[in-house]
This record gives C-alpha cells, sequence and structure tokens, in this order.
C-alpha cells in the first residue's frame, strides 16, 4: 500500500465527453503531482501542486485542467480529449513544500482511453 | 534539458545479479532516483542516490557516479517477483525548480 488511491482505475470515453480523475492520498505530504504514462514513453510530468498552488504547468494542453482544493485532494478534469491522450495517468504525493523535493509516491494509475 | 538512457529490455536468470544501467545528462542535478513497476501497478520507490558511492538496500544496491553522469541498479539473488520494470529518475533544481524527469525504464525479465 502506497497511501495514494486514485479514482477511476479504468476510464474510456469520447472525445465530446467530459470527466475527471481522482487522486487521494493519506500520507500527510503536501505536494502532489500528475503524470502521464504512455507506452514505450518515459513517465511526463503534467503538473505539481504545493500546498495547494500550482507551481508547475509543464506545457500541457488546456484540455486537461487540474485543481487541488486541499493537500489531501487532486483533480485532473478532462474536455475534449485526443484519442492520443490515450494513457495511464499516474498521481503521485511527496513531502517537500517546494514540490518535487523528497521522494514521491505514486497512486495505481487510471487506465485512459479515448475512442 | 535532461537526456537519461537506460537499456529497454534486460533477461536474467533466477537466483543470478543483474545491473541495470542510468546515463544522464542534467545542468542541475539534485539527485537520482530508481522505482520498480509491476505491470498495471503503481511506480514503488526503491532507492536514491544524491552522493557518489553504493546505498544498500537488502538485495537491492544503488551506485552513483556524478562525475560520469552515472547510475546502476544491483538486483542480488533474482526472484521471480523481481520482473518489471526499473525507472531512473533524476532531480534537477535548475531554476529553484525541483522536478523529477524519468528514463523510458528497462523492463527486467527474470527466468528459471
Amino acid at each position: 500500500e502506497t497511501g495514494v488511491t486514485q479514482t477511476p482505475r479504468h476510464l474510456v470515453m469520447g472525445m465530446t465527453n467530459k470527466k475527471s480523475l481522482k487522486c487521494e492520498q493519506h500520507l500527510g505530504h503536501n505536494a502532489m503531482y500528475w503524470y502521464k504514462q504512455s507506452a514505450k514513453k518515459p513517465l511526463e510530468l503534467m503538473f505539481v501542486y504545493s500546498l495547494e498552488e500550482r507551481v508547475e504547468n509543464n506545457s500541457v494542453p488546456s484540455r486537461f485542467s487540474p485543481e487541488c482544493p486541499n493537500s489531501s485532494h487532486l483533480f485532473l478534469h478532462l474536455h475534449t480529449l485526443q484519442p492520443e491522450d490515450s494513457a495511464l495517468y499516474l498521481c503521485a504525493s511527496s513531502q517537500d513544500p517546494r514540490g518535487g523535493g523528497e521522494t514521491q509516491y505514486f497512486g495505481p494509475g487510471t487506465r485512459l482511453l479515448v475512442l | 534539458g535532461q537526456n537519461i538512457d537506460q537499456p529497454t529490455e534486460m533477461t536474467a536468470t533466477e537466483g543470478a545479479i543483474v545491473q541495470i544501467n542510468c546515463t544522464y545528462q542534467t545542468s542541475g542535478f539534485n539527485g537520482l532516483f530508481w522505482y520498480q513497476q509491476h505491470a498495471g501497478e503503481a511506480p514503488t520507490f526503491l532507492s536514491y542516490n544524491v552522493l557518489d558511492g553504493l546505498e544498500e538496500k537488502g538485495r537491492f544496491s544503488s551506485f552513483l557516479s556524478r562525475s560520469k553522469g552515472y547510475s546502476y541498479l544491483l538486483l542480488k539473488e533474482l526472484q521471480m517477483k523481481d520482473s518489471a520494470s526499473y525507472l531512473c529518475a533524476v532531480r534537477d533544481s535548475t531554476g529553484g525548480g525541483n522536478k523529477l524527469t524519468f528514463g523510458t525504464g528497462t523492463q527486467l525479465k527474470v527466468e528459471l
């Protein structure tokens, strides 16, 4: 158990749908992250939140919209996605308030398929 | 920018030792992590190196040479459950940030 949970674990959506991914961490951390993992490609950092403030947006298209209402919860809102957005979306958390400093602990991911 | 290289695949025998190499290029190096990821599961933290040398943790050890931009993960007494992808990740503090950049991962297959 990593202490980071994600829902749903699997999601199939059409290009016109709106859906949200949820992440919750039970580790008392103060930084949270969204990563995208595509086949044969490295984990790509999408967003970083530190103390509920977005500190990093790694040139992610606006069809991905993050939300961090508190230090334990992180959402990724999805709207008008493209088939190439199909991937495993991983959430992670860490202790460092600057974001990214300490060891990051990952959730199990949401496997997303865009049709 | 950063460039992280590690082999795509490796195969080893149960009970043997395997070394997975990782080379990197980064301007603001501030630590190197190794993660293990089984298919369909979350990456799990294995080790962290920020100073040169060897860090040992049970059957797993990780080595770092900052001058050479090089690290390896050493797995001893291999077990079937060690079959997984091993991810090398470098932390960069350039510009005051503290980002992790991952390699593509090395898929290790342990055979009987």
